[in-house]
């Protein structure tokens, strides 16, 4: 049971490069989550999917685009990297009861990215 | 909006001391829930108190929540050097809200 995972663990992109960061869980969670983290901000949510087929926008979406694969996976694309992208990215994940009152997230060991 | 802080944001103590930190919130939440990070590490989840709880105990976690204050308190009991980490509370319902937590670092 691997939790949930995250590829790649590093990147480095120049600026205008595009690039899909890639976030799976096996506990068969219905709701997933994008966060940034940047020092002295905390965590800022991406986006979200509260069930499979749905996406929903979270608090700093700009710039950002995600994909609900399937129950497993949600993916967070960069169509033209800027260097105010640069960060760590978690993803998380919870049972998730869609509209229910909310519950423990898991999170991935995150990918650090930089922009030049 | 639901954001709030956690306070203080930098704690430091003894090993063996209690560690103490707060987070506050603006609107009406379900739930809340208190997160530990370790260096360089993804958050994990500790504890969660429903707005109906007023009291929730954990091995030596102790969290409260008082909802007319709109705030909560994490009480790390007889801490340990493995403590040292970043604490989150996340507000909310089903998307939470963090703020910029409390960094506790503990003196062996």
């Amino acid at each position: 049971n691997a939790g949930v995972t995250q590829t790649p663990k590093f990147q480095v992109l120049k600026t205008g490069q595009s690039m899909t960061l890639q976030c799976a869980q096996d506990m068969n969670h219905n709701s997933m989550y994008w966060y940034r983290q940047d020092p002295g901000m905390g965590l800022r949510l991406i986006y979200y999917s509260a069930s499979e087929g749905t996406t929903d926008k979270g608090e700093v979406p700009n710039g950002y685009n995600v994909s609900r694969l399937n129950k497993r996976e949600f993916s967070l694309r960069l169509e033209s990297a800027a260097p105010s992208q640069t960060s760590v990215y978690f993803c998380a994940s919870s049972p998730g009861l869609a509209g229910g009152p909310g519950d423990e997230q898991f999170f991935g060991p995150g990918t650090r990215l930089t922009v030049l | 909006s639901q954001q709030g802080e956690e306070d203080p944001q930098a704690l430091s103590i003894q090993e063996g001391e209690n560690a103490t930190m707060n987070c506050s919130y603006k609107t009406s939440i379900n739930n809340l829930q208190w997160y530990r990070q370790n260096s360089g590490r993804g958050l994990v989840h500790l504890i969660l108190i429903r707005s109906n709880e007023r009291e929730k105990h954990s091995g030596r976690l102790r969290v409260t929540l008082d909802t007319s204050k709109k705030s909560s308190s994490l009480l790390i009991t007889a801490s340990r050097a493995a403590d040292t980490a970043s604490y989150f509370c996340g507000r909310g319902n089903e998307k939470l809200t963090f703020g910029t937590g409390t960094r506790l670092t503990i003196i062996p």
